[in-house]
């Protein structure tokens, strides 16, 4: 059975700094989502991961892939309060087409 | 309309009540899902059609029962639920689901808060 996990799952950081969101999963995996949710609201796709060592960059938000750790991070740069939300990563296998999310990460980014 | 939208938002219902969610996209996809959000729980894949037809039941209780009529349209009718079904019901769509190979990205609607009395 896949496995995510996320850490940590609660983020309380101040604007201006620097901080890392990591998504941990058991098995191999094909692609890798990272989502936001803003409260009340849907979630909004962020970045697909396809491959090992692939990273993409949106603003202050930079997601990276490493499939031999089974690791993804989610790096946050400068952080502004419009960054508050709840992050989730997700991890699909191709011989099931599911996805299987984290528990999400409670960021808040405190003037 | 753009994206994916569902009706009601907000839904209160007792446990002898039976009630419909509708989920709408407006994407062109053939792919749709509904997916259970419970508090402090990760996210739970129910249902998935696929070009209207069922492809995956996540063991999900029959009390929850969805309905597919064209690949824009999902329905989630709901009876006899419990409190602890309580939850946010989301649906998302995509292009479709493929025998083999990587999902593709999903795109989710607003969701449905349930509060079952």
């Amino acid at each position: 059975e896949l496995k995510v996990e996320q850490n940590p799952l609660f983020l309380s950081m101040q604007e201006g700094k620097n901080y890392t969101i990591y998504c941990n999963y058991s098995t191999t995996s094909d692609r890798l989502y990272w989502y936001r949710q803003d409260p009340g609201k849907s979630l909004e796709s962020l970045f697909v991961l396809l491959s090992n060592g692939a990273v993409k960059q949106e603003g202050r938000l930079m997601a990276s892939l490493d499939t031999k750790a089974r690791l993804s991070t989610l790096h946050i740069t400068a952080a502004v309060h419009d960054l508050s939300a709840t992050y989730f990563c997700a991890v699909d296998r191709s011989s099931n087409y599911k996805l299987t999310f984290g528990k999400g990460t409670l960021l808040t980014v405190n003037p | 309309e753009t994206g994916v939208t569902q009706t009601p938002r907000h839904l209160v219902m007792g446990m002898t009540n039976k009630k419909s969610l509708k989920c709408e996209q407006h994407l062109g996809h053939n792919a749709m899902y509904w997916y259970k959000q419970s508090a402090k729980k990760p996210l739970e894949l129910m249902f998935v059609y696929n070009f209207k037809e069922q492809t995956e039941n996540n063991s999900v209780p029959s009390r929850f029962s969805p309905e597919c009529p064209n690949s824009s349209h999902l329905f989630l009718h709901l009876h006899t639920l419990q409190p602890e079904d309580s939850a946010l019901y989301l649906c998302a769509s995509s292009q479709e689901v493929r025998a083999s190979g990587p999902t593709e990205t999903q795109y989710f609607g607003p969701g449905t808060r349930l509060l079952v009395l």
